[in-house]
Order: structure tokens, then sequence, then C-alpha cells
């Protein structure tokens, strides 16, 4: 079974303080791996796609890589604005629906 | 370009009663979606589509119905609502070409 565990649930930085967000992920044949913002009352956003381990992305203070097993999304230097839930998904193992399995989010908060 | 649009944003209904969730996407993409989101439970697949006049159970049907009679729209249907549908309900609409899915902002669907 597809499964996506996001650690920790909850994460709060004074602004400056680095940091990362783990996505952890049991998949048959992985076929990317997906990292969402999520803002209070509003729906995910798209942030990044990881193809192969090895592989990192970057916006802004962001920094998203992809092992073999897990993801992290680092934070340099963030700043209040970055204050949302992170949420990383990957791919069913259905490829016929084309379908992701989200994990449950991490929660950030930034304080000035 | 709106992207993914959803109607209602917020609705209270009383337990017994019927609405429907109207989806619109304007990307032209192939693919769409309905997920519900529960606190600590991250996102929930309900049905999809894989294209005009196709749709699909996905893991948390029961309750729901969908339909795609346009490319562009999905309406998610509850016959008779419950209090445990009370939830967040997003669309998502996607390519096909990839898996990355662009999100509608939600409706907040309250059930007494």
């Amino acid at each position: 079974e597809d499964q996506v565990t996001q650690s920790p649930e909850a994460l709060r930085l004074q602004e400056g303080e680095s940091s990362s967000l783990n996505c952890s992920y049991t998949v048959s044949g992985l076929r990317g791996l997906f990292w969402y913002r999520q803002d209070p009352g509003k729906g995910p956003e798209f942030l990044f796609t990881l193809y192969s381990a090895g592989e990192e992305k970057e916006k802004e203070r962001l920094k998203a890589t992809l092992t073999k097993k897990e993801s992290f999304l680092h934070i340099t230097a963030p700043k209040p604005e970055d204050s949302a839930t992170y949420l990383c998904a990957v791919p069913d193992s259905d490829t016929g629906r084309r379908a992701l399995t989200f994990g449950s989010g991490t929660r950030l908060q930034v304080q000035p | 370009n709106a992207g993914v649009t959803q109607t209602p944003k917020f609705r209270v209904l009383k337990t017994g009663q019927s609405m429907t969730l109207l989806c619109a996407q304007d990307m032209n993409h192939e693919y769409m979606y309905w997920y519900r989101q529960d606190p600590g439970m991250g996102l929930r697949l309900i049905h999809y589509s894989v294209g005009e006049g196709t749709t699909a159970k996905g893991e948390v049907p029961d309750g729901y119905n969908v339909s795609r009679l346009k490319k562009q729209n999905f309406l998610l249907g509850l016959e008779s609502a419950a209090p445990s549908q009370t939830s967040v309900y997003f669309c998502a609409s996607s390519p096909g070409t990839s898996y990355e899915q662009y999100f509608g902002p939600g409706t907040r669907l309250t059930v007494t």
C-alpha cells in the first residue's frame, strides 16, 4: 500500500532560523515526489516535482531534495510569509488514474 | 485564465439534504479529481475522471456521486448529506502528461 508520512506535524521557527521538513514514502516504482504549499482557507499550491534520488530543486528560501526513501524540504532563513502547511505527495501505484497519495502535512509557523 | 474554480465556497446543510458542488477548469486538462480534507488525515481521493464522460471511484466514494458531462466541468453530488461528510472539498485537475495537479480554492461544507 502506498504510504506518505510527514514529520514533524507542526514546527514553530523564529524568523531566520533554518530547518528541514521530512517526507518519507513507500511506493512501488517512484514516478515523482511532489511538494505543495497550502495557506489557511486555500487550496494546495504546487511547488516542486523531484524525479530521482539526488535531485534538488530550489525556489526562493526553499530547497527540496530526494533520496530513495524520503524527501526533505529545507527552509533557509525563513520569513513570516513562509508560514503555511507543506504537503508532499507521490503518484499512486495504480498508474491509470494518475492520482496522488498525500501526506498529512507539516504546519509551519514562522514568528517575527 | 482562472485555473480551477469551485462553487460554492461555503455551505451548511442539514442531515438528509442534497447538494451539488461544481468544479470548473479552463486549462483543457483531461484529468479531474475530487478530494476531501479532514484534520490530521490529509487529502483523500473521493472520485476522479480521466476524460469527458468518464468517472471512477477513489478511496472514499461512499455517499458521493460525480458527473463529467463537459471536459471543463466536474460535479460532485451528495444525495443525502450526513454529519460525517462535514469537510473541506477540493477539486483538482491534471493535464495527464504529468502527475502535477492544480487545485481549486475549496468548498467548506458543514452538515448539521
